[in-house]
């Protein structure tokens, strides 16, 4: 099956500075590729996604870019704030499967 | 819509007790997963299903832990007996029908599960 990792288990930042968590995925079938987020006690909620015929992808402060070759997919926090503060799930999914494996997360400080 | 409701939000039993957790998906979802999440493990997909049919239980721990869905809005998750490393947050989430692989999981606020 998907073996997905993450890294950093935990980053911390300077509130304004950028943030960058990676993740690499292991079936060279998956195309589906989703970054949840999950602040202290919630539950997780995508915050961004992309599939496999496209490179990058941006909403706001948020991008997602995916290297199918070497398989990994990263997520990019500019300006971060103090909200920005969570735990960081990828995950991927295989285009024929509905279930995603997520990676093991990250903890996302933004220090003030 | 009130999302994925899960109950009991809490749940704090003796080991060899039997557990029972609670699910509601959203409504027209065609399919729903049970996650567990632990800090050693993560987020790990136990089952899931689609139109009321399991269709992967491969995640399931063993066979103290058992899921149905008799309809399309609701589905329980049991572990008889429960033991102490069966604690955790047990997550359910759903997902509307659709050409995968591009459908958004929308998770319930989880329920936090104690085995003493």
């Amino acid at each position: 099956g998907e073996n997905v990792e993450q890294h950093p288990s935990t980053l911390s930042v300077q509130e304004g500075d950028s943030a960058v968590i990676k993740c690499t995925y292991s079936d060279s079938a998956s195309n589906y590729f989703p970054w949840y987020k999950q602040e202290l006690g919630k539950r997780p909620q995508l915050i961004i996604d992309i599939r496999s015929n496209v490179g990058e992808k941006k909403d706001q402060r948020i991008a997602v870019t995916l290297n199918k070759t070497a398989k990994h997919f990263s997520l990019h926090i500019t300006e971060t704030q103090p909200e920005d503060s969570a735990v960081y799930f990828c995950a991927a999914r295989r285009g024929t499967a509905r279930q995603l494996t997520f990676g093991s997360g990250t903890q996302l400080t933004v220090l003030p | 819509d009130a999302g994925v409701i899960q109950s009991p939000r809490h749940e704090v039993t003796e080991m060899g007790q039997e557990v029972t957790l609670r699910c509601k998906p959203i409504s027209g979802h065609d399919y729903l997963f049970w996650y567990r999440q632990t800090m050693m493990r993560g987020l790990e997909l136990l089952i899931y299903f689609n139109n009321n049919v399991p269709i992967d239980d491969s995640g399931m721990p063993e066979d103290r832990f058992s899921a149905k869905m008799p309809n399309a809005s609701f589905s329980t998750l049991k572990i008889q007996p429960s033991e102490p490393r069966d604690s955790a947050v047990y997550f359910c989430a759903s997902s509307p029908r659709g050409r995968a692989p591009n459908e958004k999981l929308f998770f319930g606020s989880g329920t936090q599960l104690s085995v003493l």
